[in-house]
């Protein structure tokens, strides 16, 4: 079944960091992209950053760059999302999806398209002392 | 604010139709050529629905389309029914390749 799966509700401290997975199957893991987006309560969808499972090259919004990090294990089809310098305002659902950017060389791609194909349910991070 | 602009909310009776559009307000977005569209209800992730303008994913009914004029997009949804009470968000990128999300609009069904 093609699908992503994250980890479950994190509870951390201001000024503390989170880390949430997204583990693929069904596909190929290598030959797409994984972006995270993020959801604050009852607000819109937030893009933070993707990396390319391929060949580990990322991309960060301005807004979360320098304290977030995309990373992946391919031999586990995992990919993680690490934030840090955690506030009250980074409470939000956090969605891993397939999809966001496509690089095409030599006849071949990266990535599906230009858009957001496949997500996973979500992973709630609560901020709180 | 988005630099992509969709209305908070529309509203239509079950078997109508209704369109929403998302704008680019920026400049940033070239031919605003690749634009997509997401359903989410509440509890649920999003779901892509349109993709690149005016295609529908494998099992996304015909009921919804996508087109595009000038800055502009627009999404319909005709035979409106109960389940397709949801938000929808449109998405494009920059001239960076950068993705950003239109606010979403609320549809309601009457």
């Amino acid at each position: 079944q093609v699908q992503l799966v994250q980890s479950g509700t994190e509870v951390k401290k201001p000024g503390a960091s989170v880390r949430v997975s997204c583990t693929a199957s069904g596909y190929t893991f290598t030959n797409y992209i994984i972006s995270w987006v993020r959801q604050a309560p009852g607000q819109g969808l937030e893009w933070m950053g993707w990396i390319n499972v391929g060949n580990g090259n990322t991309r960060y919004s301005q807004k979360f760059q320098g304290r977030v990090t995309i990373t992946r294990d391919s031999s586990a089809r995992i990919t993680y999302m690490d934030l840090s310098s955690l506030t009250s305002e980074d409470r939000a659902l956090y969605y891993c999806a397939r999809g966001g950017a496509k690089f095409c060389s030599g006849g071949s791609c990266q990535g599906s398209g230009w858009y957001f194909d496949l997500w996973g349910r979500g992973t709630l991070v609560i901020v709180a002392s | 604010q988005s630099a992509l602009t969709q209305p908070a909310s529309v509203s239509g009776s079950p078997g109508q139709w209704i369109t929403i559009s998302c704008t680019a307000t920026s400049s940033d977005f070239g031919d605003y050529t690749y634009v997509s569209w997401y359903q989410q209800h509440p509890g649920e992730a999003p779901k892509l629905i349109i993709y690149d303008v005016n295609n529908r994913p494998s099992g996304v009914s015909n009921r919804f389309s996508g087109s595009k004029s000038a800055k502009t997009a627009s999404l319909t949804i005709s035979g409106l029914q109960a389940e397709d009470e949801a938000v929808y968000y449109c998405s494009s990128f920059t001239g960076t390749n950068t993705p950003v999300f239109g606010g979403g609009t609320k549809l309601i069904v009457l």
